[in-house]
């Protein structure tokens, strides 16, 4: 299993981009990517997940460089909703997820 | 996305007694489920690996016969506490991997269970 390295926390103001840079060096050639969200007393919720290259949805954007030793979730135009804990994980679809400690944004108005 | 719930949201109970948490996914068959703890202001744990139809894997720590699980079917799971004491007090969040198989599955969570044993 993949261990992750991500900051452990990022101050942003509403209406910036924010960026979290994660480390996986020794991710798997199976493994994929995957970030989650979580709000106090919730259960993580799925953001996005990639391999390769970049990926995006409509709340987010995955970059994955060539080597995929890294991954940055980029998140546009943040709110005071964002305000929340982000998990970076990988791993292959017969791998259990192993959570880090996540990063824990804050959005000040 | 997929949906997962939790029952119940939150419990209360006493020290000595057992309580049965459920997750079922809603809208998909999950021949996998998870179940994890989280303490305050920490990440997620592991705590076991549930397959539907047979035995679960245990993370090295916890205590399958205290923390017994049961996937009865492809869309239910359940995590019994048992002889519950102060400590087990946490927050109890299982999720279920939705795919068929091919690399990428998906884990999608449920809401989580507050558990405060007395």
């Amino acid at each position: 299993l993949a261990k992750t390295t991500q900051p452990i926390s990022m101050d942003s103001y509403e209406g910036q981009e924010v960026n979290i840079t994660c480390s996986h060096n020794n991710i798997a050639t199976n493994d994929y990517i995957t970030w989650y969200q979580q709000f106090p007393s919730q259960g993580p919720r799925f953001i996005i997940q990639g391999y390769k290259t970049k990926v995006t949805n409509e709340v987010a954007s995955l970059f994955i460089p060539a080597d995929r030793k890294s991954s940055t979730l980029s998140l546009p135009r943040v709110s005071l909703s964002d305000t929340a804990v982000y998990y970076c994980l990988v791993g292959g679809n017969t791998d259990k997820l192993i959570f880090g400690t996540g990063t824990r944004l804050q959005v000040f108005p | 996305g997929a949906v997962v719930s939790q029952h119940p949201s939150r419990v209360i109970c006493k020290s000595g007694t057992s309580v049965k948490i459920e997750c079922r996914s809603l809208d998909f068959q999950a021949t996998t489920m998870f179940w994890y703890r989280q303490f305050p202001k920490q990440s997620l744990m592991l705590m076991a690996t549930s397959n539907e139809g047979s035995k679960a894997t245990y993370e090295q720590g916890v205590e399958k016969d205290k923390f017994l699980i049961n996937h009865a079917s492809l869309t239910l799971s359940t995590l019994t506490v048992t002889s519950a004491h102060p400590e087990d007090s946490s927050f109890y969040i299982c999720s279920a991997k939705r795919g068929s198989g091919s690399v990428g599955e998906t884990q999608y969570f449920g809401p989580g269970t507050r558990l405060l044993v007395l």
